[in-house]
């Protein structure tokens, strides 16, 4: 089964600087798909950017890019220009290839705090 | 753009008692997924369905069912209520094909409260 290890229960930022959060998996899959979701504190669930395995390029969404070292098996999100409405719970998930278990197994979940 | 809606957003129930959460997922998606998050925990994956049939099966316990209907619609049917089930449930909705495929996005959740 695969696990993913977000080691930063919590992680601050002054706006307007950068920040990286941390997420380390384990798996034995050769193919897979890794996801940001951010939960702000509506709760609700949103996608944050995905990164396919089969990718060398760190997939990057405006002000939001990750660090895929598949070798190392980590997948490091990095916030630029970070802004109030980021301060969110952030969630690392994991999915595995199609044809096989097809849910999300998330982290444990960093909770970023933006001081103004 | 639509999103995954949810009903109902907010449902108080007694121990013992019987609960039906409801999700429509995003048009054209045909695949359903629901999650339970408890207080201060990550979403756990309960049930998933692909094109009306159960696809993949997590921690739901025996007390829940759910199933899928012919307008992908999906329900949460939870019976003998405790208290440990109170949680925030999702449901998310993917598309099996195309250039989104396998990316779930997430309705805006349940909160059930069960006293």
């Amino acid at each position: 089964a695969q696990t993913v290890t977000q080691s930063q229960p919590e992680m601050s930022v002054q706006e307007a600087e950068t920040v990286t959060l941390s997420c380390t998996y384990d798996t034995s899959e050769s193919d897979y798909y890794l996801f940001w979701y951010k939960q702000p504190p509506s709760r609700q669930m949103i996608l944050v950017i995905r990164q396919e395995a089969y990718k060398q390029q760190n997939a990057t969404e405006n002000r939001f890019s990750v660090n895929f070292q598949k070798a190392a098996k980590s997948f490091s999100l990095k916030i630029s220009d970070s802004q109030l409405g980021d301060a969110a719970m952030y969630f690392c998930a994991y999915r595995s290839i199609p044809g096989s278990a097809r849910q999300l197994t998330f982290g444990s979940g960093t909770q970023l705090t933006v001081l103004p | 753009a639509a999103g995954v809606i949810q009903s109902p957003r907010h449902l108080i129930k007694e121990k013992r008692e019987t609960a039906t959460l409801k999700c429509y997922p995003i048009p054209r998606h045909d695949t359903v997924y629901w999650y339970q998050q408890g207080p201060g925990q990550d979403p756990q994956f309960l049930i998933s369905f692909y094109e009306k049939m159960q696809s993949d099966k997590g921690s739901i316990p025996d007390r829940f069912s759910a199933q899928q209907f012919s307008d992908y619609h999906s329900e949460l049917n939870m019976s003998s209520l405790e208290l440990g089930d109170s949680a925030l449930y999702f449901c998310a909705s993917s598309v099996f094909s195309g250039g989104d495929q396998e990316t779930q996005y997430f309705g805006p959740g349940t909160r059930l409260l069960v006293l």
